[in-house]
């Protein structure tokens, strides 16, 4: 079954201690994405990734890091998580054809609260 | 600054009826837009699209209308089903893949 898989769907953490959320396709996408979720902004993209080894900013990266070294694998990490990154993560892929809209496939999301 | 806006956070209609949800955008370079359809404890879902040299596209119950004048979006459902709540989305598109959200529109549906 194609799909998009996050690890944990639900996490709770407290202010400082690392973490890492993981994300994984088998659908051979270029392109993986992490957004945050958060009540009246609607999702907003943290970083981006249009191949392996190849990573770029998004709208929110600050407090965040990613990495790419499989094509299958988009990890997001945060060193020293705080409070203000309480929300609800989700991760995303699609292919690259620079021709229309590719459609990106979502995860299920990853519910974290930083206490 | 929000480039994609969706001033109604919830929108209630009774089944059978259409169902209207509308979206802002206040910068002109763009490839395509699209809806995003979301589910509780799910991940969003691709809905319809349309792009920039289109003015209306068709799927189903689903039409999305582009004004570019009024520099507007609009999804049209119908007949509306229960099935259609969700958390509704539209999203500014590039080819490249990058995606920027509106702030989403609770979608009722009363049977």
């Amino acid at each position: 079954e194609a799909q998009v898989t996050q690890n944990p769907r639900y996490l709770i953490t407290v202010t400082g201690k690392k973490l890492t959320v993981t994300c994984s396709q088998n659908m051979n996408h270029e392109y993986m994405s992490w957004y945050r979720q958060d009540p009246g902004l609607g999702l907003r993209q943290i970083y981006y990734s249009m191949n392996v080894e190849v990573t770029d900013k998004g709208d929110v990266p600050e407090g965040y890091k990613v990495s790419r070294k499989e094509k299958r694998n988009f990890p997001l990490i945060l060193e020293s998580p705080s409070p203000n990154q309480t929300s609800l993560y989700f991760c995303a892929s699609s292919f690259i054809t620079g021709g229309p809209y590719n459609e990106q496939f979502f995860g299920p999301g990853t519910r974290l609260t930083v206490l | 600054d929000q480039q994609v806006k969706q001033n109604s956070p919830s929108l209630s209609v009774q089944e059978g009826r259409i169902s209207i949800l509308n979206c802002d955008y206040t910068n002109s370079m763009f490839d395509y837009f699209l809806w995003y359809k979301k589910y509780p404890a799910e991940g969003p879902t691709f809905l319809i699209s349309i792009s920039s040299i289109k003015d209306k596209n068709e799927d189903g119950r689903f039409t999305v209308f582009l004004n570019k004048s009024a520099k507007h979006l609009s999804l049209h459902i119908v007949p509306s089903q229960p099935g259609d709540s969700a958390v509704y989305f539209c999203a500014r598109g590039t080819s490249y893949g990058k995606l920027t959200f509106g702030q989403g529109t609770i979608l009722t549906v009363h049977p």
